[in-house]
């Protein structure tokens, strides 16, 4: 079980917009930024969002994502076909003195 | 280009070792923090363990650090990862992954992955 927790599945038809969240508590979210990660079978994870809301040069506008207390949110507008794909939130946990992740949600477009 | 290359990985039997390493390429391999991430099939990802830009730190989840130990080499951009005692639960794809300050764990390889027979 995930210290942070995401729904497993998300699911929109092209051009929609969707919404994951990310709820965590006090140690982390709650204390440390959140990032989002994508990650396609076979390829190497790819960061899309660093503290909280920042994205990466080269990630698309599309994406924007919240931090409140202890839950993040990640939202994805103009849904595409190459969208599909597992997201990952992540944290570090200052009880656990790790980094944590959720488990993980599969969009569907 | 920024890129993470892992190797290593294989079949090995319950009990036994392995390490696994990766290569640095395309930046100051030296100036960052290093990390491994792993992913059980069908499961989220989990990390592992860090290690600090001189090796002088290192970190690990508390499940895995009596069996697991991160190690570097900046003089030949390398980043390893000794893991034994071995058991059927630790099959997964490791990940390599750069720290950044600034953006976090922002540069991951491929994978290389461990299969544990039972």
């Amino acid at each position: 079980q995930s210290v942070l927790t995401q729904p497993p599945s998300a699911s929109g038809t092209p051009g929609q917009r969707v919404i994951i969240s990310c709820t965590g508590t006090s140690s982390n979210i709650g204390s440390n930024t959140v990032h989002w990660f994508q990650h396609l079978p076979r390829t190497a994870p790819k960061l899309l969002v660093y503290d909280n809301y920042k994205r990466p040069s080269g990630v698309t506008d599309r994406l924007s994502a919240s931090k409140s207390g202890t839950s993040a949110s990640l939202a994805i507008g103009g849904l595409q076909s190459e969208d599909e794909a597992d997201y990952y939130c992540a944290s570090w946990d200052d009880n656990l003195n790790a980094w944590v992740f959720g488990g993980g949600t599969k969009l569907t477009v | 280009e920024v890129q993470l290359v892992e190797s290593g990985g294989g079949l090995v039997q319950r009990g036994g070792s392995v390490r696994l390493s990766c290569a640095g390429a395309g930046f100051a391999f030296s100036s960052y923090r290093m990390s491994w991430v792993r992913q059980a099939p069908g499961k989220g990802l989990e990390w592992v363990a860090y290690i600090e830009q001189d090796g002088s730190e290192t970190h690990y989840v508390e499940s895995l650090k009596a069996r697991f130990t991160i190690s570097r080499d900046n003089a030949n951009n390398s980043l390893f990862l000794e893991m034994s005692s071995l058991r059927a639960e630790d099959t997964a794809v490791y990940y390599c992954v750069r720290f950044s300050w600034n953006y976090g764990l922002d540069v991951w390889g491929l994978g290389t992955t461990v299969t544990v027979s039972s």
